[in-house]
């Protein structure tokens, strides 16, 4: 069963509006990190926020903020005021479990973000 | 942030040649890394979890034989695409987490590999 599903393969978005990329997921750990990264076409990983499955409040990092309901397992990314730039893949990952170096990422299928002028 | 550096950017082979990626940490010791493989426009799949000074932890499905990984030391893991065929032709990336750092993976800058 997938863990992590991000259901819309493509958004379209004009500069300076909002998009909201959808995830959920599925662990059964009470202890997990959600994370979100952006792709550019160059190919890197670019991290961008991070919400613990302990954190009350929701993530936020500048433009970027978390929607994070846990009781729904979904963990939606906000991009606010979009730009030009931001047209990349996004992922959304997790880690379950705390505290152990050697558990790895695991991904999303990914969304597609285009921001028109 | 951490840094991760990968080489080759990117390379190109012929079929039935072996080549080898190398994965650097270059600003923290990194007892635990990890290599992706993503294909174009699909997501990163986990190939393996490489421990320093130990075997490698290879995902369901994926070939031991046909990818090596060595982790011979705190800074340094290779992944080694044996007798590589164009269906091994990907995008390769490599990761590592620094527990002391807390929740952040980083990433290297992903190896192209193109088999012809």
């Amino acid at each position: 069963a997938q863990k992590i599903t991000q259901t819309q393969p493509g958004m379209f978005v004009q500069e300076k509006e909002a998009v909201t990329l959808d995830c959920t997921y599925d662990t059964s750990d009470p202890s997990y990190g959600l994370f979100w990264y952006k792709q550019p076409s160059s190919g890197e990983m670019i991290f961008l926020i991070y919400q613990g499955s302990y954190d009350q409040q929701n993530a936020t990092e500048g433009r970027y903020s978390l929607n994070f309901q846990k009781a729904r397992k979904s963990a939606n990314l906000v991009i606010s005021a979009s730009q030009l730039g931001d047209s990349a893949m996004y992922f959304c990952a997790m880690r379950e479990g705390a505290g152990q170096a050697g558990t790895a990422l695991i991904f999303g299928k990914g969304t597609t973000l285009s921001v028109s002028s | 942030g951490a840094v991760v550096s990968q080489h080759p950017s990117w390379v190109i082979c012929k079929s039935g040649t072996s080549v080898k990626i190398e994965c650097r940490s270059l600003d923290f010791q990194a007892t635990t890394m990890f290599w992706y493989r993503q294909f174009p426009k699909q997501s990163l799949m986990l190939m393996a979890t490489s421990n320093e000074g130990s075997k490698a932890t290879y995902e369901q499905g994926v070939e031991k034989d046909k990818f090596l990984i060595n982790h011979a030391s705190l800074t340094l893991s290779t992944l080694t695409v044996t007798s590589a065929h164009p269906e091994d032709s990907s995008f390769y990336i490599c990761s590592a987490r620094v527990l002391a750092r807390g929740y952040e993976q980083y990433f290297g800058p992903g190896t192209r590999l193109t088999v012809t």
